[in-house]
């Protein structure tokens, strides 16, 4: 079955530091970009950060909202992402989940996610 | 930035009723375009891709259609456990229209 799970979350106060794991297993990890999203209480889902795979460079980017504060990792290894939130901010509370990025039929643009994990929680207070 | 502008806002209909929900992007998005269903507590589910393909495991009740600007999703015959919200989503900046709730009347 392909699964992933999250876990880290908490509740931490603001200035603090939090790292987020999201344990991908039943594909093949490393070939996948890996995506993070974030859904505030009662809002909608926010784009938080990407890591292509090595074969396409291992690349990252994020959202304006998180950058220079949160960095994300991967170790296809161990089929794991993780996200490492730095100085946060209590607008940074919500769900956070972890998804794997699939691409068009085409096979042209890698744009939507097909498999998520069910979230980790952090507050931010 | 491309934005995805959703209507309605929330859509109230009875079980056995055809639901049709509309998304709208600023700029042509190709046929690029996913639609999600999210439930109180749970993750999205992707039910579309690249606007008409149904993902895995989805009912034949869900359909998608459209191009370039506009885009439907359209449910059959409502059935209980289809009452959530739907998003739709497209292929650049990773962004999300602001969601439909789907109410049972």
């Amino acid at each position: 079955e392909v699964q992933l799970v999250e876990s880290g979350g908490g509740l931490v106060q603001p200035g603090r530091s939090l790292r987020l794991s999201c344990t991908g297993s039943g594909f093949t990890f490393g070939d996948n970009i890996m995506i993070w999203f974030r859904q505030a209480p009662g809002k909608g889902l926010e784009w938080v950060s990407f890591i292509r795979s090595k074969a396409k460079g291992g690349t990252t980017e994020y959202a304006a909202s998180v950058k220079g504060r949160f960095t994300i990792s991967r170790d296809d290894s161990m089929g794991i992402v993780y996200l490492q939130m730095n100085s946060l901010k209590t607008e940074d509370t919500g769900v956070y989940y972890c998804s794997r990025v699939s691409s068009s039929v085409s096979s042209i643009y890698y744009y939507y996610m097909d498999v998520w994990g069910k979230g980790t929680t952090v507050t931010v207070s | 930035e491309i934005v995805l502008t959703q209507s309605p806002a929330t859509l109230s209909l009875s079980p056995g009723e055809r639901a049709t929900l509309s998304c709208r992007a600023s700029q042509s998005v190709g046929s690029y375009l996913a639609w999600y269903q999210q439930k109180p507590g749970q993750a999205p589910r992707l039910l579309i891709y690249d606007a008409s393909y149904r993902a895995t495991g989805i009912p034949a009740r869900f359909s998608g259609s459209g191009s370039g600007t506009d885009f439907t999703l359209t449910i059959s015959s409502l059935e209980s456990e289809d009452f959530a919200v739907y998003y739709c989503q497209q292929r650049t900046n990773w962004s999300f229209g602001q969601g439909t709730r789907l109410e049972i009347k």
